[in-house]
């Protein structure tokens, strides 16, 4: 079956500690993106990647970093710098960044703060 | 600037009823309009999207919206709810300007009572 998946489901951080949060996609799709859902808030972009090796900032972008290094990987790493990092992270892909494209979705990972 | 208002935070139905979950966006050019439903702890799945054409889209499970350009509306319907329809609604807007975005809104949960 073709889709994408996240892991773990659930991670801890602890004070100081950088963590990744990994994003895999067997879609074949060429853009990729990070999404952060807060409760009341919808879903705010982090990062996204159009093609492998590239990757832009979107609008929260502050305290994240990533990589594109394979088409069908996009890890996302929370730094120490991100004070707020609890929250549901949604990684996504699409087959382009066509603004009429469908992003596809995965199941998430919840992160949170020891 | 582009955005994405849905003005329920929370709507409740019973089981077998019709279901209308509003959604109002504020874009200068023709919108991409989309609706994404997401399950507890999952992440999201189209429904639906208008890009251009017949203002009556038709999704899956039963869904459709209706695209009124003079009420800048896309609503979300469903002639009769089933409990399996509980979950969160999210409407979104690609707004093309050179580069990828898709804004969400900040989504509607609905609950389903018997």
């Amino acid at each position: 079956d073709g889709g994408i998946t996240q892991s773990p489901k659930y991670l801890f951080r602890k004070e100081g500690q950088n963590v990744t949060l990994s994003c895999e996609q067997n879609l074949n799709h060429d853009a990729m993106y990070w999404y952060r859902q807060d409760p009341g808030q919808g879903l705010r972009l982090i990062y996204y990647s159009q093609i492998v090796n590239d990757f832009q900032k979107g609008d929260i972008a502050e305290g994240y970093s990533v990589s594109r290094e394979k088409k069908e990987s996009f890890p996302l790493t929370v730094t120490s710098a991100q004070k707020n990092p609890t929250a549901f992270y949604l990684c996504a892909s699409s087959p382009g960044t066509a603004v009429q494209e469908t992003q596809y979705f995965g199941p998430g990972t919840r992160l949170l703060v020891l | 600037a582009q955005s994405v208002t849905q003005p329920d935070i929370h709507i409740t139905v019973s089981e077998g009823a019709s279901l209308e979950l509003r959604c109002n966006y504020s874009y200068g050019a023709t919108p991409y309009l989309f609706w994404y439903v997401q399950s507890p702890g999952q992440g999201l799945q189209l429904l639906l999207k208008y890009f251009s054409g017949d203002t009556l889209v038709q999704g899956i499970k039963g869904f459709e919206a209706e695209f009124k350009r003079s009420q800048s509306s896309f609503n979300l319907r469903k002639p009769s709810v089933h409990w399996s329809d509980a979950a969160e609604y999210f409407c979104a807007v690609g707004a093309g300007t050179g580069g990828f975005k898709t804004i969400f809104g900040a989504g509607t949960r609905l609950f389903v009572k018997a």
